[in-house]
């Protein structure tokens, strides 16, 4: 079963634009996590955002969460074709074990 | 340390058959994760490990699947009596545990995957 849902679902963009994804959740959860997939390969992970934090920084990642929507975005600045991938929101929900459980993806294609 | 190895990357089989995947995991994480994963969609959790303990498994699981950890080492998970319906890139990950007092703890790496079609 998926906890996340990703929005949108397909994402084009032109290299050196902005681009933002947006996950929403249905439990309470200890932590956010991002992810990429690249076509055919495993996940990479991203940046991590706990449940009492509300902005994290990454390079040219920046993660906002907020509980109390049950959300957060993912926002990739100076977008590069290296970007091109499916990205994948993770929650680990409170309660639940240790296990993560992803969203439905967010496939993102940067044109040159 | 390589990361996560997965073996083999291919599996072709005939729906009947048993199949076995097996995962190397980073050598100093503590817990291990199997997930199934379609075309279109995102991982699927199946199952996890910390150290030789199967912790948790998921209800949707069907009792063809069976998993295990014996040294607290590599894992493998088995599937019998494949149906075509088992297609999937089928993925383990590992991490550390410990909360927010060990760096990177609950953060997995995962391992390229077992692609398993079933005709």
């Amino acid at each position: 079963s998926q906890q996340g849902e990703e929005d949108p679902q397909a994402l084009s963009i032109q290299e050196g634009e902005n681009a933002t994804m947006n996950c929403s959740y249905k439990t309470s959860i200890n932590n956010l996590q991002w992810y990429r997939q690249n076509s055919g390969r495993g996940l990479v992970h991203l940046i991590l955002i706990r449940s009492n934090e509300r902005e994290k920084h990454s390079g040219r990642l920046r993660v906002t969460l907020d509980t109390s929507k049950k959300s957060s975005s993912l926002l990739i600045t100076a977008s590069r074709a290296a970007d091109t991938a499916s990205y994948f929101c993770a929650t680990a929900a409170t309660g639940g074990g240790n296990k993560l459980t992803f969203g439905t993806g967010t496939q993102l294609k940067v044109e040159l | 340390d390589t990361g996560v190895s997965q073996d083999p990357r291919h599996k072709i089989t005939k729906r009947g058959q048993n199949v076995t995947f097996r995962c190397d995991p980073i050598s100093e994480h503590n817990r291990l994760y199997w997930y199934r994963q379609t075309l279109g969609q995102g991982p699927e959790f199946l199952t996890y490990f910390q150290n030789e303990a199967q912790l948790e498994k998921s209800r949707l699981l069907s009792d063809r699947f069976s998993a295990e950890r014996p040294k607290g080492s590599f894992s493998t998970l088995e599937i019998q009596r494949t149906e075509q319906g088992d297609s999937a890139m089928y993925l383990c990950a590992s991490s550390l545990s410990g909360g927010q007092r060990v760096a990177g703890a609950n953060v997995l790496t995962f391992g390229a995957g077992s692609r398993l079609t079933v005709l």
